[in-house]
């Protein structure tokens, strides 16, 4: 079992619907929470980030983390093409310089 | 704006060539990595280096080696180039924690023919 699951997708769905990604995990000791959105032949780049529980929105983003579950989501309201994209999530812990990475979700918004 | 910047776009190399792949960043940061992309499989980690001269496996090193002289410069090598290493190649930077996240670089598509 990968420490980080999360559902390759694609997942398509009409432009203005909300969506939700999510990522699930198997380590406890996981503090930092994180969702990349990369864009087709560009790098990653970081899109919202988490320390420990709760939410935290930015705009038309909303991420959440339930430690309690193992469970983390990215919601996008009022989704718009310029939304398709892969999203990533990662993980880290104090005292480890790596993040380890979800597989990534293809996300596609219709017009 | 702080970056890393990987040094080609795209890249056609021939079997048994040796590849080098160089990755920049101007950001002051300590830790630097290489990972390659593919479908399905997601990013997965070659190696990565938390300070000058300084080197670690990632999870998939075999074929593959790194050297990182100066902090701001990281190089991937492929001694022998095999088609298996055809793929999207990102170098990505980050501070001494983990929490800052990592910044990463636009990316190399290399193609072994």
């Amino acid at each position: 079992q990968k420490e980080v699951e999360q559902d390759p997708g694609p997942l398509s769905v009409p432009e203005g619907a909300i969506v939700s990604l999510n990522c699930t995990y198997s380590n406890s000791a996981f503090q930092y929470f994180m969702w990349y959105r990369q864009y087709s032949r560009k790098g990653p780049e970081l899109l919202m980030y988490t320390y420990s529980s709760g939410n935290k929105e930015d705009g038309r983003f909303t991420a959440q983390v339930d430690k309690s579950s193992k469970y983390i989501s990215l919601f996008i309201r009022d989704s718009q093409p310029s939304d398709s994209a892969t999203y990533l999530c990662a993980m880290g812990m104090d005292s480890n310089y790596q993040l380890i990475w979800g597989a990534g979700t293809k996300l596609i918004i219709k017009p | 704006d702080v970056k890393v910047t990987q040094s080609s776009r795209y890249l056609v190399k021939r079997t048994g060539e040796k590849v080098f792949l160089e990755c920049v960043q101007d950001m002051d940061h300590e830790n630097m990595f290489w990972y390659r992309q593919d479908p399905g499989l997601g990013l997965r980690l070659i190696y990565f280096s938390y300070d000058v001269k300084m080197k670690e496996k990632g999870d998939i090193p075999e074929g593959y080696s790194v050297s990182r002289e100066k902090k701001e410069r990281f190089s991937l090598i492929l001694e022998s180039a095999s088609t298996n290493q055809t793929s999207m190649y990102l170098c990505a930077s980050s501070l001494a924690e983990v929490g800052y996240g990592y910044t990463f670089g636009s990316g190399t598509r290399l193609t072994v023919v």
